[in-house]
């Protein structure tokens, strides 16, 4: 089965604080994606990759940045955390080489921001 | 990517058949219907997807229309463990999920 983990499910940091969000995937895919979730919003992305070293911006990617060192792991960076920054965070994994396509979620990071 | 319309919410009786309707009307000649579904606390879970014919796997059943203007997927038997919010997403082959409303799908006993 394929498995996307993520560091920690709940995260608590005070505003002005780093905070990396940690990604990792076991099936050697070559997409990974970070999104964050909100009530009556619903998913949106922020960043995605689609190799190592490369990152493309989705469609909310200020306060954000990432890294892609490595195939399996994709980090999530906020550089200072504000208090609207606040939320459910998923990544997610998929292969263009599967026919089907489908994107593997990790379990998320419920973020609070104090 | 094509937009998508779904009801916000619906209930449906145990072991009973679910039927998901999902509009989709402008939907391009080369965009896929997917749907995935998000349980409480939980990263959401693919479920299906189709272009024109209609799908099956062990999960669902997905069924597009003649003209893709719409489709429905069906949760055959429905458990209580099916209550979760169902996405249906159009989209391109390689293009980006793109996650709406969705409908709250909730499962009575």
């Amino acid at each position: 089965d394929v498995k996307v983990t993520q560091s920690s499910r709940y995260l608590v940091k005070r505003t002005g604080e780093k905070v990396f969000l940690e990604c990792v995937q076991d099936m050697d895919h070559e997409n990974m994606f970070w999104y964050r979730q909100d009530p009556g919003l619903g998913l949106r992305l922020i960043y995605f990759s689609y190799d190592v070293k490369m990152k493309e911006k989705g469609d909310i990617p200020e306060g954000y940045s990432v890294s892609r060192e490595k195939k399996e792991r994709f980090s999530l960076i906020l550089e200072s955390a504000s208090t609207n920054q606040t939320s459910m965070y998923l990544c997610a994994s998929s292969s263009p080489a599967e026919g089907r396509n489908e994107q593997f979620f990790g379990p998320g990071t419920r973020l609070t921001v104090l | 990517d094509a937009k998508t319309t779904q009801p916000p919410s619906m209930d449906c009786a145990e072991g009973r058949a679910a039927n998901l309707p999902c509009n989709h009307s402008t939907i391009s000649g080369n965009e896929y219907v997917y749907w995935y579904r998000q349980i409480h606390s939980q990263g959401p879970q693919y479920i299906i997807h189709g272009l024109k014919n209609n799908e099956t796997n062990e999960m669902a059943s997905l069924i597009i229309t003649e003209d893709r203007k719409s489709s429905t997927l069906i949760l055959p038997h429905a458990t209580l463990r099916d209550t979760a919010v169902y996405y249906c997403i159009v989209k391109a082959a390689g293009n980006k999920l793109t996650f709406g409303g969705g409908t709250r799908v909730l499962v009575k006993p």
